[in-house]
């Protein structure tokens, strides 16, 4: 079965930082590009950012690219996502996603984690 | 950056009724759209994809149709499981983008 378990998340002031994993298990890990996507709460969707099958490349939504870092560990089927200079409008429940197919870089997103919820208060 | 504009905001239907849902892009995405559905506390799921694919999964009263800018989903007959809240998402041009949502509710 394929799964995606998310930790790392919780409550951070403004400015702060958190780093977010997902542990990934029941499919060959390294063979998928990566994704990020994120939901403020009673809001809609917002991809965050992707990286490819080793790692080597890596895209981000608007705004997010000086604050947020993407990476992974092939070798511990693990997906990371490093979140610094944290603001409010960064509060959200963050799902790991892995893509549709195999190697496919511009694919759908499934399956999807069950999320870990940051907060960004004082 | 491409707007998905889904309509309507909420749709009100009971158990067997047929529901459609639609999805306007603000520029052609061919047929590279995609549906999810979000049930409450859960994950958003992938129904449809390629604008008329049904994931691994998923039963045939969802289904799919659209190309270019006008998009539909359509739920044949509906099941109490049913009423969540349903996403199209483009990835024809970067950043992939999601529409704001349908919400759908027992009347």
């Amino acid at each position: 079965e394929v799964q995606l378990v998310e930790s790392g998340g919780g409550l951070v002031q403004p400015g702060g930082s958190l780093r977010l994993s997902c542990a990934a298990s029941g499919f060959t890990f390294s063979a998928y590009w990566m994704h990020w996507v994120r939901q403020a709460p009673g809001k809609g969707l917002l991809w965050v950012a992707r990286i490819n099958h080793d790692g080597r490349s890596t895209s981000y939504g608007d705004s997010l690219k000086d604050r947020f870092t993407i990476s992974r560990d092939n070798a511990k089927n693990t997906l990371s996502l490093q979140m610094n200079s944290l603001r409010a409008e960064d509060t959200a429940v963050y799902y790991c996603v892995r893509s549709l197919r195999p190697a496919a870089m511009d694919d759908w997103f499934d399956p999807w984690g069950q999320g870990t919820p940051v907060t960004v208060s004082s | 950056e491409i707007v998905l504009t889904q309509s309507p905001a909420t749709l009100s239907l009971s158990p067997g009724e047929r529901a459609t849902l639609s999805c306007r892009a603000s520029q052609s995405v061919r047929t590279y759209l995609a549906w999810y559905q979000q049930r409450p506390g859960q994950a958003p799921r992938l129904l449809i994809y390629d604008a008329s694919n049904r994931a691994t999964g998923i039963p045939a009263r969802f289904s799919g149709s659209g190309s270019g800018t006008d998009f539909t989903l359509t739920i044949s007959s509906l099941e109490p499981e049913d009423f969540a809240i349903y996403y199209c998402q483009q990835r024809t041009v970067w950043p992939l983008t999601f529409g704001q949502g349908t919400r759908l509710e027992i009347k």
